[in-house]
Protein backbone atom coordinates (compact mmCIF):
# COMPACT_ATOMS: atom_id res chain seq x y z
CA UNK A 1 0.00 0.00 0.00
CA UNK A 2 0.98 3.74 -1.22
CA UNK A 3 -1.21 4.98 1.34
CA UNK A 4 -1.83 8.71 -0.09
CA UNK A 5 0.10 9.84 -2.58
CA UNK A 6 0.42 13.61 -3.73
CA UNK A 7 1.40 14.88 -7.05
CA UNK A 8 3.19 17.52 -7.48
CA UNK A 9 5.95 17.91 -4.30
CA UNK A 10 6.92 21.70 -5.33
CA UNK A 11 5.75 23.73 -7.58
CA UNK A 12 6.54 27.64 -8.69
CA UNK A 13 3.33 29.41 -10.01
CA UNK A 14 3.32 32.92 -11.39
CA UNK A 15 0.02 35.25 -10.30
CA UNK A 16 -2.96 34.35 -12.26
CA UNK A 17 -1.48 31.13 -13.71
CA UNK A 18 -3.82 27.84 -13.22
CA UNK A 19 -2.50 24.21 -11.09
CA UNK A 20 -3.91 21.17 -10.54
CA UNK A 21 -2.92 19.25 -7.46
CA UNK A 22 -3.50 16.04 -7.56
CA UNK A 23 -4.45 13.36 -4.39
CA UNK A 24 -4.58 9.58 -4.49
CA UNK A 25 -5.18 6.94 -2.06
CA UNK A 26 -5.23 3.19 -2.48
CA UNK A 27 -6.81 2.41 1.09
CA UNK A 28 -10.39 2.15 -0.49
CA UNK A 29 -11.44 5.11 1.60
CA UNK A 30 -14.78 6.94 1.07
CA UNK A 31 -13.40 10.62 2.68
CA UNK A 32 -11.06 12.97 1.29
CA UNK A 33 -9.96 16.15 2.17
CA UNK A 34 -7.71 18.92 1.21
CA UNK A 35 -5.90 20.94 3.82
CA UNK A 36 -3.32 23.99 3.98
CA UNK A 37 -0.73 24.69 6.39
CA UNK A 38 0.68 28.01 7.31
CA UNK A 39 3.09 29.16 9.71
CA UNK A 40 1.17 29.57 13.18
CA UNK A 41 -2.13 28.22 11.63
CA UNK A 42 -2.39 24.95 11.95
CA UNK A 43 -4.29 23.36 9.26
CA UNK A 44 -7.26 24.26 7.52
CA UNK A 45 -9.68 22.59 5.74
CA UNK A 46 -10.41 23.91 2.40
CA UNK A 47 -12.88 21.08 0.36
CA UNK A 48 -13.78 17.68 1.30
CA UNK A 49 -15.68 14.80 0.21
CA UNK A 50 -17.62 12.37 1.28
CA UNK A 51 -17.23 9.83 -1.65
CA UNK A 52 -17.43 9.62 -5.60
CA UNK A 53 -18.69 12.56 -7.20
CA UNK A 54 -19.72 14.30 -4.66
CA UNK A 55 -17.82 17.84 -3.07
CA UNK A 56 -18.52 20.45 -0.30
CA UNK A 57 -16.67 23.61 1.47
CA UNK A 58 -14.60 23.89 4.18
CA UNK A 59 -13.32 26.29 6.01
CA UNK A 60 -10.92 28.40 3.38
CA UNK A 61 -12.66 27.56 0.27
CA UNK A 62 -12.27 30.76 -1.93
CA UNK A 63 -10.13 30.71 -4.96
CA UNK A 64 -9.90 26.80 -4.81
CA UNK A 65 -11.95 24.22 -6.96
CA UNK A 66 -12.39 20.65 -6.08
CA UNK A 67 -13.99 16.93 -8.16
CA UNK A 68 -14.18 13.46 -7.16
CA UNK A 69 -14.48 11.71 -10.21
CA UNK A 70 -13.07 8.18 -8.99
CA UNK A 71 -13.12 7.37 -5.29
CA UNK A 72 -9.72 6.85 -5.23
CA UNK A 73 -8.54 10.42 -6.29
CA UNK A 74 -9.21 14.04 -5.34
CA UNK A 75 -8.09 16.70 -7.67
CA UNK A 76 -7.64 20.56 -5.76
CA UNK A 77 -7.55 22.91 -8.44
CA UNK A 78 -5.82 26.90 -8.94
CA UNK A 79 -8.06 29.13 -11.53
CA UNK A 80 -6.10 32.13 -11.28
CA UNK A 81 -3.38 31.66 -8.57
CA UNK A 82 -2.57 34.47 -5.66
CA UNK A 83 0.22 35.16 -3.82
CA UNK A 84 -2.11 34.43 -0.56
CA UNK A 85 -2.15 30.34 -1.44
CA UNK A 86 1.60 30.09 -1.30
CA UNK A 87 1.11 27.46 1.81
CA UNK A 88 1.62 23.91 2.09
CA UNK A 89 -1.31 21.98 0.52
CA UNK A 90 -1.91 18.36 2.58
CA UNK A 91 -4.45 15.66 1.26
CA UNK A 92 -5.66 13.38 3.50
CA UNK A 93 -8.43 10.40 3.59
CA UNK A 94 -10.60 8.37 5.97
CA UNK A 95 -12.50 5.71 5.44
CA UNK A 96 -15.74 7.37 7.41
CA UNK A 97 -16.43 10.33 8.82
CA UNK A 98 -17.48 9.15 12.33
CA UNK A 99 -16.74 9.31 15.49
CA UNK A 100 -12.77 8.88 16.08
CA UNK A 101 -12.06 7.77 12.00
CA UNK A 102 -8.40 7.73 11.80
CA UNK A 103 -7.42 10.55 8.87
CA UNK A 104 -4.09 9.29 7.08
CA UNK A 105 -2.31 12.21 5.57
CA UNK A 106 -0.15 12.60 2.15
CA UNK A 107 3.51 13.90 1.64
CA UNK A 108 2.45 17.31 1.06
CA UNK A 109 2.90 19.81 -1.91
CA UNK A 110 5.00 23.15 -1.20
CA UNK A 111 3.81 25.50 -3.79
CA UNK A 112 5.03 29.50 -4.14
CA UNK A 113 3.18 31.87 -5.89
CA UNK A 114 5.10 35.17 -7.10
CA UNK B 1 -17.48 26.82 18.38
CA UNK B 2 -14.56 24.40 18.55
CA UNK B 3 -10.87 25.76 19.31
CA UNK B 4 -7.81 24.55 20.17
CA UNK B 5 -4.98 26.07 21.95
CA UNK B 6 -1.47 24.80 21.72
CA UNK B 7 0.27 26.87 24.89
CA UNK B 8 4.16 27.74 23.47
CA UNK B 9 4.61 27.22 19.74
CA UNK B 10 8.05 25.81 20.74
CA UNK B 11 9.62 23.37 23.21
CA UNK B 12 12.90 22.89 24.13
CA UNK B 13 13.90 20.10 26.16
CA UNK B 14 16.73 17.94 26.68
CA UNK B 15 17.37 14.44 25.67
CA UNK B 16 16.27 12.27 28.73
CA UNK B 17 13.91 14.81 29.92
CA UNK B 18 10.34 14.75 30.66
CA UNK B 19 8.17 16.39 26.96
CA UNK B 20 5.31 17.91 28.12
CA UNK B 21 3.13 19.79 25.22
CA UNK B 22 -0.03 22.03 26.51
CA UNK B 23 -3.49 21.69 24.74
CA UNK B 24 -6.67 23.47 25.36
CA UNK B 25 -10.24 23.22 23.83
CA UNK B 26 -13.71 24.74 23.83
CA UNK B 27 -16.40 22.47 22.72
CA UNK B 28 -19.83 22.72 23.46
CA UNK B 29 -20.37 19.04 23.28
CA UNK B 30 -18.44 16.27 24.49
CA UNK B 31 -15.22 16.08 22.07
CA UNK B 32 -13.06 13.55 20.08
CA UNK B 33 -9.74 14.37 20.29
CA UNK B 34 -6.51 13.82 18.82
CA UNK B 35 -2.28 14.38 18.99
CA UNK B 36 -0.79 14.37 14.92
CA UNK B 37 3.35 14.56 14.64
CA UNK B 38 4.40 15.86 11.33
CA UNK B 39 8.19 15.29 10.73
CA UNK B 40 10.43 17.34 8.78
CA UNK B 41 8.77 17.11 5.21
CA UNK B 42 6.45 14.80 5.91
CA UNK B 43 2.51 14.43 6.46
CA UNK B 44 0.67 14.13 10.11
CA UNK B 45 1.04 10.83 11.35
CA UNK B 46 -1.50 10.23 14.48
CA UNK B 47 -0.19 9.45 18.12
CA UNK B 48 -2.57 9.00 19.63
CA UNK B 49 -6.67 9.71 20.29
CA UNK B 50 -9.09 9.95 22.96
CA UNK B 51 -13.24 8.97 22.38
CA UNK B 52 -14.58 7.14 25.26
CA UNK B 53 -13.40 5.74 27.97
CA UNK B 54 -10.19 5.53 29.99
CA UNK B 55 -9.09 9.30 30.58
CA UNK B 56 -5.26 8.00 30.10
CA UNK B 57 -4.82 7.81 26.39
CA UNK B 58 -1.34 5.94 25.69
CA UNK B 59 0.22 6.17 22.03
CA UNK B 60 2.66 5.48 19.89
CA UNK B 61 6.95 6.16 20.49
CA UNK B 62 6.04 5.86 24.61
CA UNK B 63 3.25 9.35 24.18
CA UNK B 64 0.41 9.83 26.19
CA UNK B 65 -2.00 11.98 27.17
CA UNK B 66 -4.36 12.90 29.68
CA UNK B 67 -8.23 14.05 28.86
CA UNK B 68 -9.50 16.23 31.80
CA UNK B 69 -12.90 17.48 31.23
CA UNK B 70 -12.42 20.14 34.26
CA UNK B 71 -9.41 21.56 32.76
CA UNK B 72 -10.79 21.16 29.33
CA UNK B 73 -7.29 20.09 28.40
CA UNK B 74 -5.39 17.07 26.69
CA UNK B 75 -1.84 17.78 27.37
CA UNK B 76 0.67 15.29 25.52
CA UNK B 77 4.03 13.24 27.19
CA UNK B 78 6.67 11.53 26.91
CA UNK B 79 8.72 10.40 30.35
CA UNK B 80 12.32 10.41 28.53
CA UNK B 81 12.75 12.47 25.54
CA UNK B 82 15.13 11.38 22.59
CA UNK B 83 16.03 13.37 19.93
CA UNK B 84 14.14 11.19 16.97
CA UNK B 85 10.87 13.25 18.49
CA UNK B 86 11.96 16.36 17.50
CA UNK B 87 9.07 17.08 15.09
CA UNK B 88 5.98 19.28 15.07
CA UNK B 89 2.96 18.14 16.99
CA UNK B 90 -0.80 19.31 16.37
CA UNK B 91 -3.70 18.86 18.93
CA UNK B 92 -6.91 18.36 17.14
CA UNK B 93 -10.34 17.86 18.16
CA UNK B 94 -13.77 16.97 16.51
CA UNK B 95 -17.33 17.31 17.75
CA UNK B 96 -19.00 13.50 18.61
CA UNK B 97 -21.36 13.36 15.68
CA UNK B 98 -19.43 15.96 14.17
CA UNK B 99 -17.40 16.15 10.56
CA UNK B 100 -14.66 18.66 10.52
CA UNK B 101 -11.53 18.57 12.67
CA UNK B 102 -9.97 21.68 14.59
CA UNK B 103 -6.33 22.01 14.53
CA UNK B 104 -4.25 23.87 16.95
CA UNK B 105 -1.22 25.89 14.88
CA UNK B 106 1.13 23.19 17.08
CA UNK B 107 4.10 23.30 19.05
CA UNK B 108 7.91 22.63 17.61
CA UNK B 109 9.82 20.43 20.41
CA UNK B 110 13.34 20.72 19.83
CA UNK B 111 15.45 18.12 21.92
CA UNK B 112 19.24 19.06 22.86
CA UNK B 113 21.99 16.31 23.43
Amino acid sequence: NAGVTQTPKFRVLKTGQSMTLLCAQDMNHEYMYWYRQDPGMGLRLIHYSVGEGTTAKGEVPDGYNVSRLKKQNFLLGLESAAPSQTSVYFCASSLRSDISDTQYFGPGTRLTVL
Amino acid sequence: AQSVTQLGSHVSVSEGALVLLRCNYSSSVPPYLFWYVQYPNQGLQLLLKYTTGATLVKGINGFEAEFKKSETSFHLTKPSAHMSDAAEYFCAVRNTGGFKTIFGAGTRLFVKA
